[in-house]
């Protein structure tokens, strides 16, 4: 089952607005948050990742929220261009496990229109 | 600095045949991931290698095995084609002691006819 759950499933902005791309999970295992950005036809490219113990980071016009007792976090993009048109895949790593398998969610495609 | 390099880009079988995909991992890492992305869907975890051992595996059938050789760099091997198989499909590496890091590389796209 789907262990990490992204909303919205699509999202358009105008440029400068604020996309908010929110994800929730349960497994309270999970101690490692990355989001990464892919382009149609690329792989997927790590924009920026969070710890729980972290409320929030900051990296360029992307920030990360997380609230770790609502096993919330989200993915803010200040300053939207329409090169940020993309879609959009939030992960959580479960530590329990000895490996570093990454759970994604279904993803959320930004259209960012001029 | 190289990063993640993937071969071939595209493949078209038929059902019931076999392919076998390649990785080369970015420069410095030791382990490396395999993923299955379907079309409009986020990556399922397949396995990951880490020195030419399998140490994790998600849910995904026998028919999908691995290797990775001592350079790091790693195959994907899957027996007995379904059109289910259809996927893009996706390696990632990373350095086993930091844990948790992963570089995609853009993927190899099967097609199964």
């Amino acid at each position: 089952q789907q262990q990490v759950k992204q909303s919205p499933q699509s999202l358009i902005v105008q440029k400068g607005g604020i996309p908010i791309i929110n994800c929730a999970y349960e497994n309270t295992a999970f101690d490692y948050f990355p989001w990464y950005q892919q382009f149609p036809g690329k792989g997927p490219a790590l924009l920026i990742a969070i710890r729980p113990d972290v409320s929030e980071k900051k990296e360029g016009r992307f920030t990360i929220s997380f609230n770790k007792s609502a096993k919330q976090f989200s993915l803010h993009i200040m300053d939207s261009q329409p090169g940020d048109s993309a879609t959009y895949f939030c992960a959580a790593r479960d530590h329990s496990n000895s490996g570093y398998a990454l759970n994604f969610g279904k993803g959320t495609s930004l259209l960012v229109t001029p | 600095d190289a990063g993640v390099t993937q071969s071939p880009t595209h493949l078209i079988k038929t059902r019931g045949q076999q392919v076998t995909l390649r990785c080369s991992p970015k420069s410095g890492h030791d382990t490396v991931s395999w993923y299955q992305q379907a079309l409009g869907q986020g990556p399922q975890f397949i396995f990951q290698y880490y020195e030419e051992e399998e140490r994790q595996r998600g849910n995904f059938p026998d028919r999908f095995s691995g290797h990775q050789f001592p350079n790091y760099s790693s195959e994907l091997n899957v027996n007995a084609l379904l059109l289910g198989d259809s996927a893009l499909y996706l390696c990632a590496s990373s350095f086993y002691q930091a844990g948790q890091t992963q570089y995609f590389g853009p993927g190899t796209r099967l097609l199964v006819l």
